[in-house]
């Protein structure tokens, strides 16, 4: 079966410094991976997607993500961390055919300190 | 501009009610699909359909039924028989096919549920 696991329920980091929000997963054949962010009372957004096209997946507002089979990992990052980046961050995984049925990670919260 | 629509954004019912969110999409996506949103718990699905007049349960059914008369429509009803039904209720539908596109969900802003 398929599981996401996020390191870490909230992380803080300072403007400007560098964000990384861990996440592994588990999957019995070669996946599609997501990450997604929520704003407060907001709906889902998508950050970026991996779907076998090259390991380093570029996302929208500056955020990438680099997948790791030998490390069963997917972990997004940003250089340099601004004030708007704060909100929830969610992992998810796919299997390859299975229509949109994904299963998520438990988010982490993005603080950033001015 | 295409998207989904959740109503209400806000809503608030006593014990033993039944309450219905709807969810509208103008996307042209087959599948829908019905999530809720506990704090430190992620999302988990509740039901989800990939064609009209066809639904499947998810992994926290038991309280909510769905229906899909029209690919459009994918409404959700609370009944007074989900246990803890105050969350945050989540709409998202995504395109047809096997390709990765399909895995792509697009969510509505949600609606969230106090039952007092």
């Amino acid at each position: 079966a398929q599981s996401v696991t996020q390191l870490g329920s909230h992380v803080s980091v300072s403007e400007g410094a560098l964000v990384l929000l861990r996440c592994n997963y588990s999957s019995s054949v070669p996946p599609y991976l997501f990450w997604y962010v929520q704003y407060p009372n907001q709906g889902l957004q998508l950050l970026l997607k991996y779907t076998s096209a090259a390991t380093l997946v570029k996302g929208i507002n500056g955020f990438e993500a680099e997948f790791k089979k030998s490390e069963t990992s997917f972990h997004l990052t940003k250089p340099s961390a601004h004030m708007s980046d704060a909100a929830e961050y969610f992992c998810a995984v796919s299997e390859r055919g299975s229509q949109g049925n994904l299963i998520f990670g438990k988010g982490t919260k993005l603080s950033v300190k001015p | 501009d295409g998207g989904i629509t959740q109503s209400p954004k806000y809503l608030f019912r006593k014990e033993g009610q039944n309450v219905t969110l709807s969810c509208e999409q103008n996307l042209n996506h087959d599948a829908m699909y019905w999530y809720r949103q506990d704090p430190g718990q992620g999302l988990r699905l509740i039901y989800y359909s990939q064609i009209v007049n066809d639904f499947q349960k998810g992994d926290i059914a038991e309280g909510y039924s769905v229906s899909r008369e029209k690919k459009e429509s994918f409404p959700l009803t609370v009944t007074s028989a989900q246990k803890n039904p105050t969350a945050f209720y989540l709409c998202a539908s995504s395109g047809a096919g096997a390709g990765s596109g399909a895995n792509v969900l697009t969510f509505g802003a949600g609606s969230r549920l106090t039952v007092l």
